[in-house]
């Protein structure tokens, strides 16, 4: 059974830093890309970030590109989100997720396995 | 970015009706949508991925189609189980990008 169980979240004032990890259990870590999406309070859901079976690609929405970095460790099968320079519009509730991928006409990503969750509010 | 757009924003339905919910994405994205479905305090749960195939596990009354930009998830009896809110996904291009959602509730 895939589990996914976030850790690392709380209460930061703006301009700190704060880092989530994701350990992950009951599959191949290392045969799947991975990523984290936020949801705000009572919103939508926001991707934020994915990372390459061996953490050689990453990839970053615009609005945190340069202030957070994604990685993972595949003999500890974890995920990591270094988050610095936080706003207050990074308050959100983050999912560590599996990507799953195919091909129809072109490749395309979708999130089967979700963590959790844990809550990051950034307030002063 | 790759716009995707959801209706209607809400709806409730009654025991054993068919519940249709539609998607709009701003560009052809070549069935790479997935279906989600989230129960209050839960993550998100997979239901359909490539606009049309089913996860594992996810109860056959559930079922995607549509091509292009136009994309459908349909229910085909609704379960008190199925409450909740559902959200569509383009996986073609970063940024990945859901939509609003639509709230589903039982009438």
């Amino acid at each position: 059974e895939v589990q996914l169980a976030e850790s690392g979240g709380g209460l930061v004032q703006p301009g700190r830093s704060l880092k989530l990890s994701c350990a992950a259990s009951g599959f191949t870590f290392s045969d799947y890309y991975m990523a984290w999406v936020r949801q705000a309070p009572t919103k939508g859901l926001e991707w934020v970030a994915s990372i390459s079976y061996d953490g050689g690609s990453t990839y970053y929405r615009d609005s945190v590109k340069g202030r957070f970095t994604i990685s993972r460790d595949n003999a500890k099968s974890s995920l990591y989100l270094q988050m610095d320079s936080l706003r207050s519009e990074d308050t959100a509730t983050y999912y560590c997720t599996t990507v799953g991928y195919s091909s129809y006409i072109f490749p395309y990503w979708y999130f089967d396995f979700w963590g959790p969750g844990t809550m990051v509010t950034v307030s002063s | 970015d790759i716009q995707m757009t959801q209706s209607p924003a809400s709806l409730s339905a009654s025991l054993g009706e068919t519940v249709t919910i539609q998607c709009r994405a701003s560009e052809d994205i070549y069935s790479g949508l997935a279906w989600y479905q989230q129960k209050p305090g839960k993550s998100p749960q997979l239901l359909i991925y490539g606009a049309s195939s089913l996860q594992d596990g996810v109860p056959s009354r559930f079922s995607g189609s549509g091509s292009g930009t136009q994309y459908s998830l349909k229910i085909s009896s609704m379960q008190t189980e199925d409450e909740g809110v559902y959200f569509c996904q383009q996986g073609l291009k970063y940024p990945n990008t859901f939509g609003a959602g639509t709230k589903l509730e039982l009438k």
